[in-house]
């Protein structure tokens, strides 16, 4: 159980153009999602929050406005990564925490790799 | 102020080593969690373990173990005989109760060599 998968697992775009990561819980219903960048041999770090039926909430840094966060259903969050350039190529990870889990548990997707030319 | 320290970067070990991965977190919660990731070379998560704050027991799983010390918040990790399929990134990490945000530290590159 506690499955979360994502879609594309890599994806290698030109620069300017638009892309959509997809984040789906399978087995379980997520109210809140969260995703993670990871730039080569650095660590996690948490982009934003996303909550069901609401707007996501950004950390600080991140330009919401480059970063789409929709989180249309209790079982899919996308990050839409808009005008991508090169510094945004990156490893873009969400995790999903279960609805009627433990709120300390937060369940990890496989990732996906994004390369911009 | 939330924050978790690796301070070993990388560690190179021969198989059938024991090796010890330190991690230092600061937080001013009185209730939280931490937890310890593995991260292959495929990139994906591999969860290990997740601790409370108020349970300082350590914990042994086959050839890992856990020492959690809340005197001196530190959360180390133990491989025992240590093998080749070992070799990963770990990440120890930090979970508020306050805020449910993960907290990493920036991680620890274990090669075992053969």
């Amino acid at each position: 159980g506690a499955v979360v998968s994502q879609h594309p697992s890599w994806v290698i775009c030109k620069s300017g153009t638009s892309v959509k990561i997809e984040c789906r819980s399978l087995d379980f219903q997520a109210t809140t999602m969260f995703w993670y960048r990871q730039f080569p041999k650095q660590s996690l770090m948490l982009m934003a929050t996303s909550n069901e039926g609401s707007k996501a909430t950004y950390e600080q840094g991140v330009e919401k406005d480059k970063f789409l966060i929709n989180h249309a259903s209790l079982t899919l969050s996308t990050l839409t990564v808009t005008s991508a350039h090169p510094e945004d190529s990156s490893f873009y990870i969400c995790s999903a925490r279960d609805f009627g889990g433990s709120l300390n548990e937060q369940f990890f997707g496989p990732g996906t790799r994004l390369t911009v030319l | 102020a939330q924050k978790v320290t690796q301070a070993q970067t990388e560690i190179s070990v021969v198989e059938k080593e024991d090796v010890t991965l330190d991690c230092v977190y600061e937080t001013r919660d009185t209730t939280y969690y931490l937890f310890w990731y593995k991260q292959p070379p495929s990139g994906e998560l591999v969860f290990l373990i997740r601790r409370n704050s108020f349970d300082e027991q350590n914990e042994i799983s086959g050839r890992y173990s856990w020492n959690f010390q809340k005197s001196t918040s530190s959360f180390n990790f133990t491989i025992t005989a240590s093998q080749v399929v070992d070799s990963a990134v770990y990440f120890c990490a930090l979970l508020s109760s306050n805020t449910g945000k993960l907290i990493f530290g920036q991680g620890t590159t274990l090669q075992v060599k053969p």
